[in-house]
């Protein structure tokens, strides 16, 4: 059991936007998250950092938010690249680094 | 540019060890962390341990502790993560991450499948 919960699957077509939400616990406050891509057989892509930042190179399509204890992803326009798994990253006061158990993003 | 290459793949045998390297290069050694996360197939990430380059200073995840060594070379600017006591349920995909803090990960190495069988 993660200690970040998404959800296992969430699906969009091609132009329209998603969201993919990342849950922790109520005992910390997950200041900074950060999500990454992972395609089949790669190793994890940062597409956000410090809940909504950007890295050089990832398309503003992605944006990220945080209310309370649940950050969020959203991708808009989507395109059929951006099919691949999703994780939500951050830290606790037990452990320098947690995951979220991995969204799967379908482009229908 | 800020590259990780890691060792390939292995095949290792239940009860045997593994050692896995990661050069990096592009960026000064000493100066970041880097995280050790493995990938079962099918599965999530899951986080295995931290190491400081610089000082050789280490944190490992509960779940690896006794089992997990990491280290680092300042003169190969390589580190390492050797795990022991293997079983079928260590079978997977072991990546490297250069940390530049606050779980901002932003290089990863190719990734190294350790396989565990009989």
């Amino acid at each position: 059991q993660s200690a970040l919960t998404q959800p296992a699957s969430v699906s969009g077509s091609p132009g329209q936007s998603i969201t993919i939400s990342c849950t922790g616990s109520s005992d910390d406050d997950y200041k900074y998250v950060s999500w990454y891509q992972q395609h089949p057989g790669k190793a994890p892509k940062l597409v956000l950092y410090d809940v909504g930042k950007r890295p050089s190179g990832v398309s503003n399509r992605f944006s990220g938010s945080k209310s309370g204890n649940t950050a969020s992803l959203s991708i808009s326009g989507l395109q059929a690249e951006d099919e691949a798994d999703y994780y939500c990253t951050s830290y606790t006061s037990n452990s320098p680094v947690v995951f979220g158990g991995g969204t799967k993003l379908t482009v229908l | 540019q800020v590259q990780l290459v890691q060792s390939g793949a292995e095949v290792k045998k239940p009860g045997a060890s593994v050692k896995v390297s990661c050069k990096a290069s592009g960026y000064t050694f000493t100066s970041f962390f880097v995280y050790w996360v493995r990938q079962a197939p099918g599965q999530g990430l899951e986080w295995m341990g931290i190491i400081n380059p610089g000082d050789g200073t280490t944190t490992y995840a509960q779940k690896f502790q006794g089992r997990v060594t990491m280290t680092s070379d300042t003169s190969t600017t390589t580190v390492y993560m050797q795990l022991s006591s293997l079983t079928s349920e260590d079978t997977a995909v072991y990546y490297c991450a250069r940390d530049l803090g606050r779980v901002h990960f932003d290089c990863w190495g190719q990734g190294t499948l350790i396989t565990v069988s009989s």
